[in-house]
């Protein structure tokens, strides 16, 4: 069974821009979850979504928003690029049916400059 | 607020001993907990979880323990292996149906000296 895949791994964006990240879950997982990883604060969430509807979000500012399409691919953007938002982008996907483990993609290296 | 805490930075273990990483919450709502492995450039693993029903839970080398009363887990590894080596990070979640989201500790950085 694939994993759960992640696109693009490194991206530079100068600040102000904006930037869509994209998640492809476990074949068969309907939520999707994202997190934000740097290296002051660890892992942080984001929002989850399941069967298109954002279920769950963290404390981030509305510049964090995402979508999940009807084959439980997943896109999350950031608008207007700080340079703080540097970090590692991390999705993880599970069945979403009872909350327990999720399995996490490899990452997108997101650099602000 | 950080309601899950992992106190050690970094360890470090002979090869062939035991490690043991330790993690606190304080939410007592939490009643479902893991841990991940996370090597650099990639995404974490996920190594074992534990609800709040049961207070120890194996798997191979792997052992959490779970201490309500003390808002306390710990993961035991027997014998450390050089491929143990990376950052752990333990996680807890409210279990009930419609909350995906874990709040992860700050990690551990384990290595194991051969």
């Amino acid at each position: 069974k694939a994993g759960v895949t992640q696109t693009p791994r490194y991206l530079i964006k100068t600040r102000g821009q904006q930037v869509t990240l994209s998640c492809s879950p476990i074949s068969g997982h309907r939520s999707v979850s994202w997190y934000q990883q740097t290296p002051g604060q660890g892992l942080q969430f984001l929002f989850e979504y399941f069967s298109e509807t954002q279920r769950n979000k963290g404390n981030f500012p509305g510049r964090f928003s995402g979508r999940q399409f009807s084959n439980s691919r997943s896109e999350m953007n950031v608008s207007t690029l700080e340079l703080g938002d540097s970090a590692l982008y991390l999705c993880a996907s599970s069945t979403g049916l009872a909350g327990g483990e999720q399995y996490f993609g490899p990452g997108t290296r997101l650099t602000v400059t | 607020d950080q309601q899950v805490k992992q106190n050690s930075p970094s360890l470090s273990v002979q090869e062939g001993r035991i490690s043991i990483l330790n993690c606190d919450y304080t939410n007592s709502m939490f009643d479902y907990f893991l841990w991940y492995k996370k090597y650099p450039a990639e995404g974490p693993t996920f190594l074992i979880s534990i609800s709040s029903i049961k207070d120890k839970n194996e798997d191979g080398r792997f052992t959490v323990f779970l201490n309500k009363s003390a808002k306390h887990l710990s993961l035991h590894i027997v014998p450390s292996q050089p491929g143990d080596s990376a950052v752990y990070f333990c996680a807890a979640s409210v279990s009930n149906f419609g909350n995906e989201k874990l709040t992860f500790g700050t990690g551990t950085r384990l290595t194991i000296i051969p």
